[in-house]
C-alpha cells in the first residue's frame, strides 16, 4: 500500500535560520508531489508542485524553494526563515486525482 | 478564475443531528470536486470525490455529497453526526487540465454532546 512520510512533526526555528522539510512516498512510482502551507483561517495554499525528478513548479513567489532529488522524495527548503514562514506545511502525492496527504509539519519561526 | 467558497467558517451541531456543509465553486466546465477532513494537527483525509455520473456521491464515515450544477454547489451531508466528526472540512476543485487543487478556506465543525 502507498504511504507518505513527512518529518519533522513540529519545528521551532529562529528568524534567519535555514529550513529543510522532507517528504517521502512509498508504494507508488512517478507520483505528482505537492507542498501546501496552511495558515489559520486561510485554507491551504499550494506552494510547489512536481511532476517528476528535478521538475518543480512554484505557485507563489516566496522565501522558500523545493527540490525533488529522487522520484519519491520532495524537500522544502529555505536559506533564511522569516516570521511569515510560520505555518502548517503539508506534503501530498497523487497519481491521478485524489491527494494523499502527509501528517504535516508545524513550523514556528521565532 | 476558478474559486471555491465555503461560506460557513464555524458550524456547531448536536450529536445525532443532521449536518450539511456548504461548498460553492466557480468553474467553466464540469469540475472535479472533493471533500477532505482534517483532525487537529493532522493531515487531510479524502472523504469523497465527484468526477462525473451520479450526482449523489457516497464517501467514507457515512458522508455523502450532492453535485448541483445549476447552483454550482457540492454540499456535504451526514444524517447523524457523531462526536468524532468534530474536525475541519475542506472542499476543493481541481484546476482544469491539471492535478492541482484549489481549496476552500474550510469549515470547522463542533459537535455538542
Amino acid at each position: 500500500s502507498q504511504t507518505i512520510h513527512q518529518w519533522p512533526a513540529t519545528l521551532v526555528q529562529p528568524v534567519g535560520s535555514p529550513l529543510s522539510l522532507e517528504c517521502t512516498v512509498e508504494g507508488t512510482s512517478n507520483p505528482n508531489l505537492y507542498w501546501y502551507r496552511q495558515a489559520a483561517g486561510r485554507g491551504l495554499q499550494l506552494l510547489f508542485y512536481s511532476v517528476g525528478i528535478g521538475q518543480i513548479s512554484s505557485e507563489v513567489p516566496q522565501n522558500l524553494s523545493a527540490s525533488r532529488p529522487q522520484d519519491r522524495q520532495f524537500i522544502l527548503s529555505s536559506k533564511k526563515l522569516l516570521l511569515s514562514d510560520s505555518g502548517f506545511y503539508l506534503c501530498a502525492w497523487s497519481v491521478l486525482y485524489g491527494y494523499t496527504f502527509g501528517s504535516g509539519t508545524r513550523l514556528t519561526v521565532v | 478564475a476558478q474559486s471555491v467558497t465555503q461560506p460557513d467558517i464555524h458550524i456547531t451541531v448536536s450529536e445525532g443531528a443532521s449536518l450539511e456543509l456548504r461548498c460553492n465553486y466557480s468553474y467553466g466546465a464540469t469540475p472535479y470536486l472533493f471533500w477532505y477532513v482534517q483532525s487537529p494537527g493532522q493531515g487531510l483525509q479524502l472523504l469523497l470525490k465527484y468526477f462525473s455520473g451520479d450526482t449523489l456521491v457516497q464517501g467514507i464515515k457515512g458522508f455523502e455529497a450532492e453535485f448541483k450544477r445549476s447552483q454550482s454547489s457540492f454540499n456535504l451531508r451526514k444524517p447523524s453526526v457523531h462526536w468524532s466528526d468534530a474536525a475541519e472540512y475542506f472542499c476543493a476543485v481541481a484546476r482544469s487540465g491539471t492535478y492541482k487543487y484549489i481549496f476552500g478556506t474550510g469549515t470547522r465543525l463542533k459537535v455538542l454532546a
